[in-house]
């Protein structure tokens, strides 16, 4: 079976705190690509990464930076530095064929 | 300015009135889907077409329709909804397939009484 698991429902940091959101994934095809999104409270769903299964090289984009490791099926994302701003829902999402697998989305807080 | 809209944002309706909720985009996309979210079980993907006239099932088609006439337009389709469509409703469209970026539209408050 195909499936995109973050366990971790909800996380609440204060401001500055570097934060981790955990993606697991499970595929039996060999090329699949990894996303990640961001959906504010606004609603809206936005594009943040994308990464193929033949590329493992970590990213870093500023104050975020991802964690692609094919040995524990994880693609994992850190905020470091945290900022009210990114208060939001965090989905993480696998290719499978043509359709697209979305994980159960963390909620992340951020307190002033 | 590229964007994929869906009308309307809200909808309140009662089971067994046919619906339909539009979706457009102008990027010239072959690829396109909708999704439904509800608390706790993220997005989950109900129909998806790669091109004109091609359409197949997410994981969740059951009560829903869609069709692909047109590259731009892509409507879902709820012929008798039941309370447990209601959802927040999101179209996308993406260049290629799903191995590149989504571009999701607004989306959808449905409430099926």
């Amino acid at each position: 079976a195909q499936k995109v698991t973050q366990a971790q429902t909800e996380i609440s940091v204060v401001e500055k705190e570097d934060v981790t959101l955990d993606c697991v994934y499970e595929t039996r095809d060999t090329t699949y690509y990894l996303f990640w999104y961001k959906q504010p409270p606004s609603g809206e769903l936005v594009f943040l990464i994308r990464r193929n299964s033949f590329d493992e090289q970590n990213e870093i984009s500023g104050r975020y930076s991802w964690n692609f490791q094919k040995s524990t099926s994880s693609f994992n994302f850190t905020i470091t530095a945290s900022q009210v701003v990114d208060s939001a829902v965090y989905f993480c999402a696998l290719s499978r064929g043509s359709r697209l697998t979305f994980g159960e989305g963390t909620q992340l807080t951020v307190n002033p | 300015e590229a964007q994929v809209t869906q009308n309307p944002r809200y909808l309140i309706t009662v089971t067994g009135k046919k619906l339909t909720v539009t979706c457009s985009q102008n990027m010239n996309h072959e690829y396109m889907s909708w999704y439904r979210q509800d608390p706790g079980l993220g997005l989950r993907q109900i129909y998806y077409s790669m091109n004109v006239e091609v359409t197949d099932k997410g994981d969740v088609p059951e009560g829903y329709k869609v069709s692909r006439k047109e590259k731009r337009n892509f409507p879902l389709i709820l012929e008798s909804p039941s309370p447990n469509q209601t959802s927040l409703y999101f179209c996308a469209s993406s260049r290629g397939g799903v191995y590149n970026e989504q571009f999701f539209g607004p989306g959808t408050r449905l409430t099926v009484l």
